[in-house]
């Protein structure tokens, strides 16, 4: 069976600092790849996803960036954070079917920049 | 530009008391409408696909049906771990993304 693993699951860190986020799924292979931002009242914000190692699409222009190193390995990353980074971020998995498929969440990284 | 729209944002009901989330949708070329339940601090988690109007999926209390504008998740009996948001989401022809809604807080009280 597939399974996804988001870590860490809490994390704080200063004003100025950087970041790194990892998301590994287990159990398929070449899935589309997902973070997603998620902030009380505003919904999940898509932030990037990639469709394979390597290829990564950016939907919203922010200070965050992401790496796609293996097939199944999902990197978010940031120089230096923002206070506004601060939220909830979620990794997910799908397999590609012409939008007909579900996607997969990990259990998500409470982020808070102070 | 697709959008998902679910009301209301939060519904308090007595245990027992069966109910209905709406998620309303513009997604062009729809190829699948997703229900999601996400508990507090946790990432969402699966519960139906539709693909077409008409359709309707079922899991214990809880029941999915589409139309061609809408969404509805039908509860029937709910108890009170039925108590999440259940967010709704499409996904359209030739996208990657889901289009997620705001979702909807349902409380059941004992």
């Amino acid at each position: 069976s597939q399974t996804i693993h988001q870590w860490p699951a809490t994390l704080v860190q200063p004003v100025g600092s950087p970041l790194s986020l990892e998301c590994t799924v287990e159990g398929t292979s070449n899935p589309n790849l997902y973070w997603y931002r998620q902030a009380a009242g505003r919904g999940l914000q898509l932030l990037f996803y990639s469709v394979g190692i390597g290829q990564i699409s950016s939907e919203v222009p922010q200070n965050l960036s992401a790496s796609r190193p293996q097939d199944r390995q999902f990197i978010l990353s940031s120089k230096k954070l923002l206070l506004s980074d601060s939220g909830f971020y979620l990794c997910a998995w799908r397999t590609p079917g012409q939008g007909r498929t579900e996607a997969f969440f990990g259990q998500g990284t409470r982020l808070t920049v102070v | 530009e697709d959008q998902v729209t679910q009301s209301p944002e939060a519904l308090r009901l007595q245990e027992g008391e069966s109910s209905s989330l709406n998620c309303s949708y513009t997604v062009s070329g729809l190829r699948g409408l997703f229900w999601y339940r996400q508990d507090p601090g946790k990432g969402p988690e699966f519960l139906f696909t539709l693909y077409s109007a008409g359709e309707e999926k079922e899991k214990e209390r809880l029941k999915a049906t589409l139309t061609k504008k809408e969404s509805f998740l039908h509860i029937t009996a709910p108890k009170p771990e039925d108590s999440a948001t259940y967010l709704c989401a499409g996904s359209g022809a030739g996208s990657y993304q889901l289009t997620f809604g705001k979702g909807t807080k349902l409380s059941v009280i004992p």
